[in-house]
């Protein structure tokens, strides 16, 4: 099976404006999870997707948004991008059945400037 | 969510065997605990996950005491590949809020 594939893998925008992230889960697995990971803060969660629907949040404010589609791809929206923002994104799925393990993304390394 | 203590950093060197032990006092009765692998600029690779006792899969091993209070991950014969953070997690695994503690950055030297 191929793994979680995430697009772009690198980015750069400059402060004020929005950016979207896509995430492909692995095939079959309908939980998509979104991590933010920075030098200071370590990996922290985001939120989780399962059948379309917000599962689980972060403390993330509302700048942060995403969502998932009927065939489990998800994506992830920032808005009003500040410099703090600059970090890699990363996605992870699992079946979302039960007993989860969750395989991650290669991740999406975002500056802003 | 049960709150994880691990090693900062560890050393160690090729070919010996590492133990990282990490500490969850609270962990609750439908929490696993699972262990991540993560080199830089890439995403947390699963070695893994277990409830009790020992468990045991082709790169590593997890005991796990009686009382789930701690568990320490085992890796054989470590290379300088193996150089990477360690992260435990705990956490009731039907639920995919997964919060990372800091890991342990495991330096392995020739």
């Amino acid at each position: 099976k191929a793994g979680v594939t995430q697009t772009p893998r690198y980015l750069i925008k400059t402060r004020g404006q929005q950016v979207t992230l896509s995430c492909s889960p692995i095939s079959g697995h309908r939980s998509v999870s979104w991590y933010q990971q920075t030098p200071g803060q370590g990996l922290q969660f985001l939120f989780e997707y399962f059948s379309e629907t917000q599962r689980n949040k972060g403390n993330f404010p509302g700048r942060f948004s995403g969502r998932q589609f009927s065939n489990s791809r998800s994506e992830m929206n920032v808005s009003t991008l500040e410099l703090g923002d600059s970090a890699l994104y990363l996605c992870a799925s699992s079946p979302g059945s039960g007993i989860e393990t969750q395989y991650f993304g290669p991740g999406t390394r975002l500056l802003v400037l | 969510l049960a709150k994880t203590t691990q090693p900062i950093s560890m050393d160690s060197y090729e070919g010996q065997e590492v133990n990282i032990t990490c500490s969850h006092n609270n962990i609750a009765t439908n929490d696993y605990i699972t262990w991540y692998q993560q080199f830089p600029s890439q995403g947390p690779r699963f070695i893994i996950q277990g409830y009790k006792t020992k468990v045991t899969n082709e790169v590593a091993s997890l005991f796990i005491p009686a009382d789930r209070k701690s568990s320490t991950l085992s890796l054989p014969r470590v290379s300088l590949s193996d150089t990477a953070v360690y992260y435990c997690l705990v956490g009731d695994m039907g639920n995919n809020d997964m919060r990372f503690g800091a890991g342990t950055r495991l330096t392995v030297k020739p």
